[in-house]
C-alpha cells in the first residue's frame, strides 16, 4: 500500500464548479502537506502548503487537513479553464532531529480539466 | 522555471548503456533532488543532496548513482540503463527551511529501448 493515496481521475468539470481533491494518506509523522500544480509537459509549481491540521485559504484555493482522519483536501471555488492541469499532493515528516531534509512523498496525482 | 535547466531534455538510448542526466541551477540553493515522474506512481524520489559532496538514497535509488561536485549541478546517471527506467526526469531545488517549497526544472523525458 502506498503511504499517500490520490484518485488520479480524471476529474472534468463545467467552469465556475467547484472542484474537490483529496488524498490519503498513513503516515503519522507526516507535519506538511502540500499541493502542487502540474501544468502539461511543464514541472510541478507549489500552489499551497498548511503544516499540521486546520484550514488555509488563498484566493480561490483552499487547503484543508484532518490529520485525526489522515486525510487532506484541496478546493478550488469558481473553477477556471486555466486550473486545468494535474494536482498533485506531497507531505513531510520532521525527524526527531528537527530536519527532514526536504523529502516529499507525493500522490498520484489527480487529472482536472475544466471546460468552459 | 526559477533558474534550474536540465540537459538533455530529451534522450533514446539502449538497454545497457550509460546515461547521465545533468541538472544545473543559478540560484545558489543547498538543496537539490532528482525525482522520476511514472504514470500512477506520482513523483518519486531518486536521490538528494544537502550540500556539495553530501548525497542520500531516496525512495527508488537502485540502479542510479548521483554526484555533486559543485552548488550548481547535481548529476543523476543511469550505470546500466533498463527499460523499467523509461520516464520523466525531473531536478528540483530548495533553500528555505522546512523546503516543502522546491522549485522544479523543466523536465528530462527518456526513454530505453
Amino acid at each position: 500500500q502506498k503511504e499517500v493515496e490520490q484518485d488520479p481521475g480524471p476529474l472534468s468539470v463545467p467552469e465556475g464548479a467547484i472542484v474537490s481533491l483529496n488524498c490519503t494518506y498513513s503516515n503519522s509523522a507526516f507535519q506538511y502537506f502540500m499541493w502542487y500544480r502540474q501544468y502539461s509537459r511543464k514541472g510541478p509549481e507549489l500552489l499551497m502548503y498548511t503544516y499540521s491540521s486546520g484550514n488555509k485559504e488563498d484566493g480561490r484555493f483552499t487547503a484543508q487537513v484532518d490529520k485525526s482522519s489522515k486525510y487532506i483536501s484541496l478546493f478550488i471555488r469558481d473553477s477556471q479553464p486555466s486550473d486545468s492541469a494535474t494536482y498533485l499532493c506531497a507531505m513531510s515528516e520532521v525527524s526527531a532531529g528537527g530536519t527532514s531534509y526536504g523529502k516529499l512523498t507525493f500522490g498520484q496525482g489527480t487529472i482536472l480539466t475544466v471546460h468552459p | 522555471d526559477a533558474g534550474i535547466t536540465q540537459s538533455p531534455r530529451h534522450k533514446v538510448t539502449e538497454t545497457g548503456t550509460p546515461v547521465t542526466l545533468r541538472c544545473h541551477q543559478t540560484e545558489n540553493h543547498r538543496y537539490m533532488y532528482w525525482y522520476r515522474q511514472d504514470p500512477g506512481h506520482g513523483l518519486r524520489l531518486i536521490h538528494y543532496s544537502y550540500g556539495v559532496k553530501d548525497t542520500d538514497k531516496g525512495e527508488v535509488s537502485d540502479g542510479y548513482s548521483v554526484s555533486r561536485s559543485k552548488t550548481e549541478d547535481f548529476l543523476l546517471t543511469l550505470e546500466s540503463a533498463t527499460s523499467s527506467q523509461t520516464s520523466v526526469y525531473f531536478c528540483a531545488i530548495s533553500d528555505t527551511w522546512p523546503l516543502y517549497e522546491q522549485y522544479f526544472g523543466p523536465g528530462t523525458r527518456l526513454t530505453v529501448t
